[in-house]
C-alpha cells in the first residue's frame, strides 16, 4: 500500500514571496489533515478535510494560507505572503476513519 | 478543548535501561489516546493506541502504556531500551465521538547511547 504522499520536501523562500505545497492519500482514506510543525514543538493541526468538505480549520491563518481538497482527494495547501514565522516542517495525514493517522514525510520550509 | 502535556523533552539513557515518558492530558469527557514516534528520517508513525477496554495497552517493538483515567495520564513504557529506540515520541488525545480534532503534545527526544 502507498503512503502519503508529499511533495516537494524542501522548499526556501524570501518572505512576502507565495509557496504551495501538495498532498496525495493514501487512496480511499476520506479524512485528510494538514499540520504545521514549528521547531521544538509538536505538529498543530492547520486544516482537516472530511472528503471535500472542511471540518475544521479553526487554526489556520485564513489572511494568508488556504487549502482546498479538490474531487477530495489531492490537496495542496497555499501560503500568501510567507512570514518568517512561517518557517517550520508542513505535514500532511490521512486516515480512513478518523482515527489512526498515516503521515507524510513533510515539507520543511525556510523562509528567509 | 483539549491539551497534551509532556513533561520530559529530552531524555538520555543507555542502552538495556528502563524508560517511562509521562503523557497528560485535560479533558472530562472520553477519549481516545495516542503515542506516535518519528525515527530519525522518517515519517511520524503510530506506535500505539487506546480506544477503550484494557487500559494497559502494547505496541510495537515493546512498548506498552497504561491509561489512568483518574489522573488523566497515558505513561509509555519500555522495559529495555535500545539503541534503535531513539527518536522523538509525541503523545495525542482526541475526544471519543463526533468530530475527533487530534492535540500533540511537545515530543519528547529519546537519545539511547550504546
Amino acid at each position: 500500500e502507498a503512503g502519503v504522499a508529499q511533495s516537494p520536501r524542501y522548499k526556501i523562500i524570501e518572505k512576502r514571496q507565495s509557496v504551495a505545497f501538495w498532498c496525495n492519500p493514501i487512496s480511499g482514506h476520506a479524512t485528510l489533515y494538514w499540520y504545521q510543525q514549528i521547531l521544538g514543538q509538536g505538529p498543530k493541526l492547520l486544516i482537516q478535510f472530511q472528503n471535500n468538505g472542511v471540518v475544521d480549520d479553526s487554526q489556520l491563518p485564513k489572511d494568508r494560507f488556504s487549502a482546498e481538497r479538490l474531487k477530495g482527494v489531492d490537496s495542496t495547501l497555499k501560503i500568501q505572503p510567507a512570514k518568517l514565522e512561517d518557517s517550520a516542517v508542513y505535514l500532511c495525514a490521512s486516515s480512513s476513519d478518523n482515527t489512526i493517522q498515516y503521515f507524510g514525510a513533510g515539507t520543511r520550509l525556510s523562509v528567509l | 478543548a483539549q491539551s497534551v502535556s509532556q513533561h520530559n523533552h529530552h531524555v538520555i539513557l543507555s542502552e538495556a535501561a528502563s524508560l517511562e515518558l509521562g503523557c497528560n492530558y485535560s479533558y472530562g469527557g472520553t477519549v481516545n489516546l495516542f503515542w506516535y514516534v518519528q525515527y530519525p528520517g522518517q515519517h511520524l508513525q503510530l506506535l500505539l493506541k487506546y480506544f477503550s477496554g484494557d487500559p494497559l495497552v502494547k505496541g510495537i517493538k515493546g512498548f506498552e502504556a497504561e491509561f489512568i483515567k483518574s489522573k488523566f495520564s497515558f505513561n509509555l513504557r519500555k522495559p529495555s531500551v535500545q539503541w534503535s529506540d531513539t527518536a522523538e515520541y509525541f503523545c495525542a488525545v482526541t475526544v471519543s465521538g463526533g468530530y475527533q480534532k487530534v492535540t500533540f503534545g511537545i515530543g519528547t527526544k529519546l537519545q539511547v547511547i550504546p
